[in-house]
Order: structure tokens, then sequence, then C-alpha cells
């Protein structure tokens, strides 16, 4: 498996206020990337990072920030908790963003619930 | 924008039955297509993956997948399941020039021993 662990793995939080997920990677690749899952869509991709502080939005970014100051770790922000982001999130992270040859893997999931 | 229909929601099987499970794309340019497989509680694990070269691609497990280009689709099959294949599987497409990667809404299949 790709070193990747995600924190927290799981995390019960009120509406309203601001939750961080961080994904921390050891095979330095350079893309990076936030996906949520949820019964019936799949997985939607929320952000994407291709280097350090370069950042895209996704399919369902409204209402999520990311950063990513160094290449090992790239942080999911929800400004403000809201019950339509209760989902499990998945980090992902590849080895080259173009052309032939990439692969995705994925981190073990984040299960968040706001209540 | 590229997209990812797998129509198939829930697939139940009987062990030893064969699988098909269909995955078609939007996106007229050059493609990379991935299947994944989420076991119960775990997190994506690579079936397997077509860049380039033979269109009919192996994969782990016994699996295998056919890309149809004139039909933009890729499904994907086992000519007999078991329990264990118990799983939500995810199609997924990658425009080659493009960093991002776009899934498919899952396929659940469920296996009767």
């Amino acid at each position: 498996d790709a070193g990747i662990t995600q924190s927290p793995r799981h995390k019960v939080t009120e509406t309203g206020t601001p939750v961080t997920l961080r994904c921390h990677q050891t095979e330095n690749h350079r893309y990076m990337y936030w996906y949520r899952q949820d019964p019936g869509h799949g997985l939607r991709l929320i952000h994407y990072s291709y280097g350090v502080k370069d950042t895209d939005k996704g399919e369902v970014s409204d209402g999520y920030s990311v950063s990513r100051s160094k290449t090992e770790d790239f942080l999911l922000t929800l400004e403000s908790a809201t019950s339509s982001q209760t989902s499990v999130y998945f980090c992902a992270i590849s080895d080259r963003g173009t052309g032939a040859g990439n692969t995705i893997y994925f981190g073990e999931g984040s299960w968040l619930t706001v209540v | 924008a590229q997209s990812v229909s797998q129509h198939n929601h829930h697939v139940i099987l009987s062990e030893a039955a064969s699988l098909e499970l269909g995955c078609n794309y939007s996106y007229g340019g050059t493609v990379n297509l991935f299947w994944y497989v989420q076991y119960p509680g775990q997190h994506l694990q690579l079936l397997l993956k077509y860049f380039s070269g033979d269109p009919l691609v192996k994969g782990i497990k016994g699996f295998e997948a056919e890309f149809i280009k004139s039909k933009f689709s890729f499904n994907l099959r086992k000519p007999s399941v078991q329990w264990s294949d118990t799983a939500e599987y995810f199609c997924a497409v990658k425009d080659s020039s493009a960093s991002k990667i776009i899934f498919g809404s899952g396929t659940r299949l469920s296996i009767r021993p």
C-alpha cells in the first residue's frame, strides 16, 4: 500500500464549526486529491493539488478549501460544517498527473459526521 | 467535461456465475481508464488499468476489462465470481492530458454463497 495517512479517521462535529482533515504522504508524489464518497454518487472530486501551493477545484468544491504548504501534506478545511458535508473523505495521490502511467492511490478514509 | 456512467447500481449473482459490469465514459480524446474495488469498510484498491496497447486488460483476482473505443466503454468481466468478490466497483477515467481522475457512481456487487 502507498504511504498515505489520513487524520482524523473519525470525527463528529457540530454544524457551523470549522473542520480540518489532514492527508500525509511519504511517497513524494506530486499530485494529491480530496474526494468525498456518498451513496449513489460514488466518489466526487473536491479539490486537487498539482504541486506545493498549486491547487484547483474539483466537481464539488463549494464550502471547502485546501492548502498544500509541503509536498507531503494536503489539508482539507470545511469552513463552516453543514449536515450535507457528512460523508467519507478520501485522500489520494498519484505520481504523474499527465500522460500515460498515472495511477491514483487512496488513503483509508476519514468518516465525518456533522450534527 | 468528461463523465463516467455505471448503469448497474446493484448486481446480485450466485457463486460461479459470470460477471460483466458496464462502464461508459464521455470524452473524445485520449483517455486512461481504471477499475477500482472497495471491499466493505476498506479504501479503494486498483483492480486494473488501461493506458494504451492491447484493449483487453488483465487485472488482479481474475478480473479483466475490454476497452472498446467506438463504444466509449470499458466493461469489467470475470468468468466465475466468488463470495469474496462482494464489494463496490468503481470505473474511472482520466483525460491523458489532465491531472484529474473522474469516477463513476459505483456498482455494488453482492454474491450469494
